[in-house]
Order: structure tokens, then C-alpha cells, then sequence
């Protein structure tokens, strides 16, 4: 079955340290979003990419690095320069002006 | 900047009606809705398009008035599982921005038996 998959689904970082979350996606999709949800809040986006070797930041980009090696993955480091990483990280794809399909998401708290 | 949603929580009986908005500040080219569970990633539910294309999974239906930048969401009949929080997301011209959503607060929906 086609489909988005995140891991880990709980992440727990010490202060001053980097961890990755992993995004992987097996629909063929060009396009893949990482979005932060804070609780009770809407999303906002960290980061973006349209096509492999490419990505633009987002609205809350300061603190977060990704990359795009592979049309399929699209990992997202959240760096010791993020203050309060503490959040719900959503990845999604989509083929261009259509809908996005989301991963069940990363629940990431600092210690 | 960030879609406006109204109302911001909405409480119905199953088999009551509701409207949920989204405004934008600037022209849009599309506007698309999801639902999420708590816990749980968002869903995709329709998208519309300037020019009146829509494309939809389930049967909720939705209207995109293009001159006033405003969206509206149609709970109709409400089932028990028509509960979560709804968000729109809106995206200007692609040329200049690419596939890009800007997502609403969300609106709160509680749908009781």
C-alpha cells in the first residue's frame, strides 16, 4: 500500500542536542512539507521541497535543517539552535495543486 | 499571513447543520480543507479552485468565493464522526509560491448523539 511513514513516533531530546526525523513516502510524489503543531494550534510550515536537490524555507525555518537526496525521503534535523522544539512535526507529499497526504506524525519533546 | 477561521469552536447534535469560514487577506488561487483527529494526522477532505474546479472524497460540501478570498465548509446532517478540529489552507498564485498552504487556527467541531 502507498503511503507516508514517520519515525519514531516519540522523540525525546536532551537540551543542546540534534535529532532527525525521518520522512518516507512511497506515493511517487514530487512535493514534501514538513509543519509544526503546537497544541491546539494550526500548522505551520517548516520547510518545503518541490523536487529532488531542492527545498525553501517556510515560515518557522530558523533552528531546522533538511535535505532531499532521494525523491522518496525527505528528513527533517532539529538543531540545538531551536529553542523550544518541543511540538507535534507533520510531514506530507503531493504532486503539485493537489491535495497532501499526511505521515501519523512525530511527537518530539526536549528534556 | 494566516488564514482567519470562524467560528473558532462549534457544538451540534447529531443531525444538525454548521458552517465553518476561512478569510483570507490575499487573492487565492485555491483554498483546501481537512479534519483532524486528536492525536492523529490531518485528512484531506476537498480542495477548491479558482475557476470553480473542486475535488472531494466524502460528502461535505464547500463553496470558494473568489472575490471576497472566503471559504466555507458545509457540516450538513452531522454524524458523531464529523468530530474533530477542521483547518483550511489557503494557497496564493502557484507561479510565485509553488504548492504551498497556509493553514487556518482551525475550527473545533463537537458533534454529540
Amino acid at each position: 500500500d502507498g503511503g507516508i511513514t514517520q519515525s519514531p513516533k516519540y522523540l525525546f531530546r536532551k537540551e543542546g542536542q540534534n535529532v532527525t526525523l525521518s520522512c518516507e513516502q512511497n506515493l511517487n510524489h514530487d512535493a514534501m512539507y514538513w509543519y509544526r503543531q503546537d497544541p491546539g494550534q494550526g500548522l505551520r510550515l517548516i520547510y518545503y521541497s518541490q523536487i529532488v536537490n531542492d527545498f525553501q524555507k517556510g515560515d518557522i525555518a530558523e533552528g531546522y535543517s533538511v535535505s532531499r537526496e532521494k525523491k522518496e525521503s525527505f528528513p527533517l534535523t532539529v538543531t540545538s539552535a531551536q529553542k523550544n522544539p518541543t511540538a507535534f512535526y507533520l510531514c506530507a507529499s503531493s504532486i503539485a495543486l493537489n491535495e497532501q497526504f499526511f505521515g501519523p506524525g512525530t511527537r518530539l519533546t526536549v528534556l | 499571513q494566516q488564514p482567519v477561521q470562524s467560528p473558532q469552536a462549534v457544538i451540534l447534535r447529531e443531525g444538525e447543520d454548521a458552517v465553518i469560514n476561512c478569510s483570507s487577506s490575499k487573492a487565492l488561487y485555491s483554498v483546501h480543507w481537512y479534519r483532524q483527529k486528536h492525536g492523529e494526522a490531518p485528512v484531506f477532505l476537498m480542495i477548491l479552485l479558482k475557476g470553480g474546479e473542486q475535488k472531494g472524497h466524502e460528502k461535505i460540501s464547500a463553496s470558494f468565493n473568489e472575490k471576497k478570498q472566503q471559504s466555507s465548509l458545509y457540516l450538513t446532517a452531522s454524524q458523531l464522526s464529523y468530530s474533530g478540529t477542521y483547518f483550511c489552507g489557503t494557497e496564493p498564485d502557484p507561479k510565485a509560491a509553488g504548492n504551498k498552504l497556509t493553514f487556518g487556527g482551525g475550527t473545533r467541531v463537537l458533534v454529540k448523539p
